[in-house]
């Protein structure tokens, strides 16, 4: 079964631009998050998705945006770019994601390396 | 809310233990998790543990987890070079996962 696969693997972008990334889930999984990963932050949540419906998100500015598709696939966009985030950006899928984790543990694909000029 | 603490750094000799400790402060938490993330790479789910468990094995891991002190860690029998990685703890709650900052463990010949 193929993993949970990401495009653009890499993108580098100005000030300003704005940045669309793509997560295709492991099929079947109908559950996606979003991560950032920065040397300085660490690994933190953006958003979850199920069904097209955001459960949760996290601490991040409005310029932080996704959705999810019918099929499950899940996009988040990037308005405004600035330096900061400059990141990887990680997507996981799950088959329905549960509230508290457990055994529908959470399938991370490769990432896309962003860098902001 | 989530805080999840963990030492930086961890060099160890290859054939040796490496122990990998991580604290945590959602007392809610069900489930916590060990990730690995090679350079370049996603992150990997090692394995994960029941708050309920005090110890679970898997091969040449074992994860124990003492509920009280809301301390939890990972042993990495037999080391090997393909360890080399940055490990991360993590707990789950509302849908999302909280890291630690990950430890860089180094294997050296």
């Amino acid at each position: 079964k193929a993993g949970v696969t990401q495009t653009p693997r890499y993108l580098i972008k100005t000030r300003g631009q704005q940045v669309t990334l793509s997560c295709s889930p492991i099929s079947g999984h109908r559950s996606v998050s979003w991560y950032q990963q920065t040397p300085g932050q660490g690994l933190q949540f953006l958003f979850e998705y199920f069904s097209e419906t955001q459960r949760n998100k996290g601490n991040f500015p409005g310029r932080f945006s996704g959705r999810q598709f019918s099929n499950s696939r899940s996009e988040m966009n990037v308005s405004t770019l600035e330096l900061g985030d400059s990141a990887l950006y990680l997507c996981a899928s799950s088959l329905v994601g549960t509230p508290g984790g457990g055994t529908d543990t959470q399938y991370f694909g490769p990432g896309t390396r962003l860098t902001v000029l | 809310g989530e805080d999840v603490e963990q030492s930086l750094f961890l060099s160890v000799r290859e054939g040796d233990s490496s122990v990998i400790n991580c604290t945590y402060t959602d007392s809610s938490s069900t489930y916590l998790y060990w990730y690995k993330q090679e350079p370049g790479a996603g992150l990997q789910l090692l394995t994960y543990i029941f708050s309920n468990m005090d110890m679970k094995q898997d091969q040449r891991l074992t994860v124990l987890l003492n509920k009280k002190d809301k301390h939890l860690s990972l042993r990495i029998a037999d080391t090997q070079t393909g360890d080399s990685a940055i490990y991360f703890c993590a707990e789950s709650s509302d849908y999302k996962l909280s890291f630690g900052a990950g430890t860089t463990v180094t294997v050296r010949a």
